[in-house]
């Protein structure tokens, strides 16, 4: 079936650097992407979205960018806080199924060192 | 800041058991979801929950598995004659809308352990 996964499963920056976690995802029909992050002992928190007629958004520290030629999401930190580190989720959705019904990649790691 | 709360936290069981996990949505959320994650893997969709039935439900999502909105703020999900492989975290979820601009609210999860 079709699935969301992640590039690499851990990341190690050093504090004040940028971080990029990677994803790439199977189902073309998707027109929605998030991504999370989820502390240790919670739930997922909802970090940046973008739609299929996108290819960048901008938040806050955050960048997510979107190339629908071959099917990658990435996130970018920037300045990366070590209360950044987490484990990053990118989910998928839409194209035919209900908006709620998210595919969630593997996950990465990311640990920042101070 | 509105939260999705989950009860309990942390529940052991015995196979075999029935448990029941809860959870309050954030009050003006009408779309109720259940997701899980089973230590070390990706968080899976189990189901979603609109205006008093379901609306999709994964193939996880089996008759050991059942959900209900007993009232208006409590939405559960009950796993009868629970398994060993059972034992996951369980994220309930609420969204306002089912939408492209659909943002899912996690609780924290309950943990299920079943020994």
């Amino acid at each position: 079936g079709e699935s969301v996964g992640l590039h690499l499963p851990t990341l190690s920056v050093q504090e004040g650097d940028n971080s990029i976690i990677n994803c790439a995802y199977s189902n073309s029909a998707s027109d929605y992407f998030i991504w999370y992050k989820q502390e240790s002992g919670k739930g997922p928190q909802f970090i940046i979205d973008i739609r299929s007629n996108m290819d960048k958004r901008q938040g806050q520290r955050v960048t997510v960018l979107l190339n629908k030629t071959v099917k990658h999401l990435s996130l970018q930190i920037a300045a990366t806080q070590p209360g950044d580190s987490a484990v990053y989720f990118c989910a998928e959705t839409g194209g035919g199924t209900s908006y709620g019904k998210l595919t969630f990649g593997q996950g990465t790691i990311l640990t920042v060192h101070p | 800041e509105p939260e999705v709360t989950q009860t309990p936290s942390h529940q052991v069981t015995q196979m075999g058991q029935e448990v029941i996990l809860r959870c309050v949505p954030i009050s003006n959320h009408l779309y109720f979801y259940w997701y899980r994650q089973i230590l070390g893997q990706k968080v899976e969709f189990l189901v979603s929950f609109y205006n008093n039935e379901i609306s999709e439900k994964s193939e996880i999502f089996d008759d050991q598995f059942s959900v209900e909105r007993p009232d208006g703020s409590n939405f559960t999900l009950k796993i009868r004659s629970t398994k060993l492989e059972d034992s996951a975290m369980y994220f309930c979820a609420s969204s306002q809308e089912d939408s492209g601009a659909n943002v899912l609210t996690f609780g924290a999860g309950s943990r299920l352990t079943v020994l």
